[in-house]
């Protein structure tokens, strides 16, 4: 029950484009909060991905983007690989709850 | 490069007292704020609470009866006190460092993680 939404799994093959959606209410991403994004391989450490409009830390391939419109947002990963293969997490705030940030229940990306 | 390491207890019992110490190497550790945050399987990741170099705190609704972060900037280490323990506090805690100039926060580089279980 968090407060951001994501489907528990998605998959795709190599090569392919998949996106990740991540749904919201009008007290956060619909707001106008950004939302960021952030890769988890199994065992370790969430790490960040997309921030702010569409914003890649230094290494992270641009075939990650990130969109929003209304109260949603999507990552979508293009040319599939194999180490893409992880659990990610969307991220934005919620004025209705504070603090620093509410994230989604994260998305398990299979590369088939 | 920044890196953030982290250690403390991980097996603790019901009404006991959890905490985890973070050590922050590499860059500044003032001018940012610093945060904890905690995973579990059922509920994902959970934003705990931020502190900065000067004590300034912020700390989720919910737990902040129960929640102390502390800094110690001699040693550029931030520590996570939990009161109170039941099976629900029962996760994967990381220290992080958070950026950003206003809302959302986001946070850029984190430790490696503690697995912390309350059982008794």
């Amino acid at each position: 029950q968090s407060v951001l939404t994501q489907p528990p799994s998605v998959s795709g093959a190599p090569g392919q484009r998949v996106t990740i959606s991540c749904t919201g209410s009008s007290s956060n991403i619909g707001a106008g909060y950004d939302v960021h994004w952030y890769q988890q391989v199994t065992g370790t450490a969430p790490k960040l991905l997309i921030f702010g409009h569409n914003n890649r830390p230094s290494g992270v391939p641009d075939r990650f983007s990130g969109s929003k419109s209304g109260t949603s947002a999507s990552l979508a990963i293009s040319g599939l690989q194999a180490e893409d293969e992880a659990d990610y997490h969307c991220q934005s705030y919620d004025r209705s709850l504070g603090g620093s940030g509410v994230f989604g229940g994260g998305t398990k990306l299979t590369v088939l | 490069q920044v890196q953030l390491q982290q250690w403390g207890a991980g097996l603790l019992k019901p009404s006991e007292t959890l905490s985890l110490t973070c050590a922050v190497y590499g860059g500044s550790f003032s001018g940012y704020f610093w945060t904890w945050i905690r995973q579990t399987p059922g509920k994902g990741l959970e934003w705990i609470g931020d502190i900065n170099q000067s004590g300034s705190t912020i700390y989720k609704p919910s737990l902040r009866s129960r929640v102390t972060i502390s800094v110690d900037t001699s040693n550029n280490q931030f520590s996570l006190k939990l009161t109170a323990l039941t099976a629900a506090d029962t996760a994967v805690y990381y220290c992080a460092r958070r950026r950003g100039n206003s809302y959302p926060y986001y946070f850029d580089y984190w430790g490696q993680g503690t697995v912390v279980s309350v059982s008794s």
